[in-house]
């Protein structure tokens, strides 16, 4: 139980162009997800958090209209990579949480992102 | 606030021999404290967490590690390194009141056979 996907695994971009990425819950409801972003040989460092039906809170030096999170239902998040650059191609991991005493967050397997 | 330090960057065991990846944390109240490996190229899974409940912590795939509040430590071991436990391991503690997740900057272990 407990599984997170992201789609796509990969995915290749020309510069100034956008990229959604999407992340599921698949067999339990996500009251939040988390967006975090991994380049190559660091550590995960979290971009936003996400309530089901409310505005994404963004961590310091985020940028909130460059990276748009949409979590529409409890079951799905999106991170749309707007007007993507090289300096964007990174590796974005989410998280979902279903909430309660737990807080427990659970894993998608990550989508590397490559701007050229 | 809450953080977490990896004191190694590398560690490089034998196979067979034991594993000691070391943590220490900083925090102003009793921390929830977790250790996620990571293989390449795959999601991060969850190996063993604390949560203020017994000092020694046993996890998935022989892995443990103990609490020692006196010397803000936390570190993950195995008594027998397996060629499968290579990847990178991080040491991650939830912050007090919220559900967002500190992580450190994460341990490669390298197994030679």
């Amino acid at each position: 139980g407990a599984v997170v996907s992201q789609h796509p695994s990969w995915v290749i971009c020309k510069s100034g162009t956008s990229v959604k990425i999407e992340c599921r819950s698949l067999d339990f409801q996500a009251t939040t997800m988390f967006w975090y972003r991994q380049f190559p040989k660091q550590s995960l460092m979290l971009m936003a958090t996400s309530n089901e039906g409310s505005k994404a809170t963004y961590e310091q030096g985020v940028e909130k209209d460059k990276f748009l999170i949409n979590h529409a239902s409890l079951t799905l998040s999106t991170l749309t990579v707007t007007s993507a650059h090289p300096e964007d191609s990174s590796f974005y991991i989410c998280s979902a949480t279903p909430g309660g005493l737990s807080y427990e967050q659970y894993f998608g397997p990550g989508t590397r992102l490559t701007v050229t | 606030a809450q953080s977490v330090t990896q004191l190694d960057s590398h560690v490089s065991v034998s196979e067979g021999t034991p594993v000691l990846l070391r943590c220490n944390y900083s925090s102003s109240y009793s921390p929830s404290l977790f250790w996620y490996v990571q293989h390449p190229n795959k999601g991060l899974q969850l190996l063993l967490k604390y949560t203020s409940a017994a000092t020694l912590v046993k996890g998935i795939n022989g892995f443990e590690a103990e609490f020692k509040k006196s010397e803000t430590s936390f570190h993950l071991t195995k008594p027998s390194a397996h060629m499968s436990d290579a990847a990178e391991y991080f040491c991650v503690v939830r912050t007090t009141g919220f559900q967002k997740l500190v992580f450190g900057t994460g341990t490669r272990l390298l197994v030679s056979p």
